[in-house]
């Protein structure tokens, strides 16, 4: 069975700094990983997604992941947040053949002045 | 081009009461899935359908929750006789193919959120 540990509940950073917002996932087979956020009140928007190829990920928004297959990751970065970044980051995977997601139990990114 | 709707965006219902959830796929989009959020949680998925057909329920409990994606007209998530338990966000996702085969993304919708008094 699939799963995914995003370690940090919470990450605190001031404006214009940069971030890493960590992602590991476990599984016996091939996968497709994704990065989603979520606003507050709001549905869930995908920032980027690693389905094969090269092992950077560029997304909206100035964000990039990179897919780690020997470590089972799948960070996400950005070099430079504003404060409208402040929102709930999740990761997510499905197996290859597979049409659901399993997702992680998130990452809020709180970015102040 | 009009994104996944969902309604009502706020739902409340006493104990024992039934809820109805409707979701609307994007145009073009044959696939629909249901996630769960909990509080403080990760999303958690429910059921796949495709027009007419339960693809995956792996997710949904055994009693009480049914879902149905019709040939005309929204998906709906039905929860017979509510418990508290139940209040959480309830969102819909949908794609226009296989997302398993072809990694296409999925789209969510704004979510309802249930409370049971």
């Amino acid at each position: 069975a699939q799963s995914v540990t995003q370690l940090d509940s919470q990450v605190p950073v001031f404006e214009e700094a940069p971030v890493e917002l960590r992602c590991n996932y476990s599984s016996s087979v091939s996968v497709y990983l994704f990065w989603y956020v979520q606003y507050p009140n709001q549905g869930l928007q995908l920032l980027l997604k690693y389905l094969s190829g090269s092992t950077l990920v560029k997304g909206i928004n100035g964000f990039e992941a990179e897919f780690n297959k020997s470590q089972t990751s799948f960070h996400l970065r950005k070099p430079s947040v504003h404060i409208s970044d402040t929102a709930e980051y999740f990761c997510a995977v499905s197996e290859r053949g597979f049409q659901k997601l399993v997702f992680g139990t998130g990452t809020r990114l709180l970015v102040s002045p | 081009n009009a994104g996944v709707m969902q309604n009502p965006r706020h739902l409340v219902r006493r104990r024992g009461q039934e809820a109805r959830l409707r979701c609307s796929p994007m145009k073009g989009h044959s696939h629909v899935y249901w996630y769960r959020q909990l509080p403080e949680e990760g999303l958690k998925f429910m059921v796949y359908l495709q027009k007419e057909n339960i693809i995956d329920e792996s997710g949904m409990p055994k009693e009480r929750f049914s879902a149905e994606f019709p040939k005309e007209g929204p998906s709906i998530l039905r929860i017979q006789q509510v418990v508290r338990g139940d209040s959480a966000a309830y969102f819909c996702a949908s794609s226009p193919q296989n997302q398993g085969a072809l990694g296409e993304t999925q789209y969510f919708g704004p979510g309802t959120r249930l409370l049971v008094l």
